[in-house]
C-alpha cells in the first residue's frame, strides 16, 4: 500500500524560534497532500490543502503567515511554524491520496517550551 | 451543511463480544464514506471505505460496515472484538465538491479482558 512517511517524529522547540516538519510520498506522487492537528482526544482538524507547484489553501481560521506550507515536488511537502509559541503544541499530521482515499502519515508530536 | 456525527464518544467492551460504532452523516450530494483507525501516538489507518455498489463494505481486522442511505448512516461493526482492537476510531467521508474529508469527533473503543 501507500505510504506516507513524516520527520521529525517527535521535536521540543524554544518559543519564538520556528520549526519545519517534512511531509513525504514514499512510493507514489501527490499533487495533493493535506495538513492536519490533532489536540489530545479530538479529532483532525485541517489546517491547510497542500498542492505542488501553487500556493497552499488555508481552512478559515488558519493562520498562513504562521503555518508556512511548501509543496516543491510531486513526494514532499513541509510545514513550519513560525514563531512557535505552547499554544502550538500539538499533533500534526499530514496525508496524501486522491477521492478522498488518504493514505496518512505517523504524526509530528510538537511541544513547544 | 456538511458534517458526520458519531454518536458515541466512548464504548467500552469485554473481548470478544461484539462491538458496533455508530456514524451518521449530513450531506446533499453523494458522499464516499471511510472508518479509520487510529491507535495512540500514530496517524490514521484506513479500515474500510464505501464508494459505490454493495452497501456492505469489508474491511481489514475483521471490520465491516453497512452503508444506509435513507438513513445516512454508516455504522462499523466487529463480531468479536480483541484487546488489540482497542483505539480511537473515525468516521469520514469526502465529497467531490469539497474535496476534503470530514471527520467526525472520533470513537474511543476499549476492550477490556
Amino acid at each position: 500500500g501507500a505510504v506516507v512517511s513524516q520527520h521529525p517524529s517527535w521535536v521540543i522547540c524554544k518559543s519564538g524560534t520556528s520549526v519545519k516538519i517534512e511531509c513525504r510520498s514514499l512510493d507514489f506522487q501527490a499533487t495533493t497532500m493535506f495538513w492536519y492537528r490533532q489536540f489530545p482526544k479530538q479529532s483532525l482538524m485541517l489546517m491547510a490543502t497542500s498542492n505542488e507547484g501553487s500556493k497552499a489553501t488555508y481552512e478559515q481560521g488558519v493562520e498562513k503567515d504562521k503555518f508556512l506550507i511548501n509543496h516543491a515536488s510531486l513526494t514532499l511537502s513541509t510545514l513550519t511554524v513560525t514563531s512557535a509559541h505552547p499554544e502550538d503544541s500539538s499533533f500534526y499530521i499530514c496525508s496524501a491520496g486522491t477521492m478522498g482515499e488518504q493514505y496518512f502519515g505517523p504524526g509530528t508530536r510538537l511541544t513547544v517550551t | 451543511a456538511q458534517s458526520v456525527t458519531q454518536l458515541d464518544s466512548q464504548v467500552p467492551v469485554f473481548e470478544e463480544a461484539p462491538v458496533e460504532l455508530r456514524c451518521n452523516y449530513s450531506s446533499s450530494v453523494s458522499v464516499y464514506l471511510f472508518w479509520y483507525v487510529q491507535y495512540p501516538n500514530q496517524g490514521l489507518q484506513l479500515l474500510l471505505k464505501y464508494l459505490s455498489g454493495s452497501t456492505l463494505v469489508k474491511g481489514i481486522n475483521g471490520f465491516e460496515a453497512e452503508f444506509n442511505k435513507s438513513q445516512t448512516s454508516f455504522h462499523l461493526r466487529k463480531p468479536s472484538v480483541h484487546i488489540s482492537d482497542t483505539a480511537e476510531y473515525f468516521c469520514a467521508f469526502y465529497y467531490n465538491q469539497g474535496g476534503k474529508l470530514i471527520f467526525g469527533q472520533g470513537t474511543e473503543l476499549s476492550v477490556k479482558p
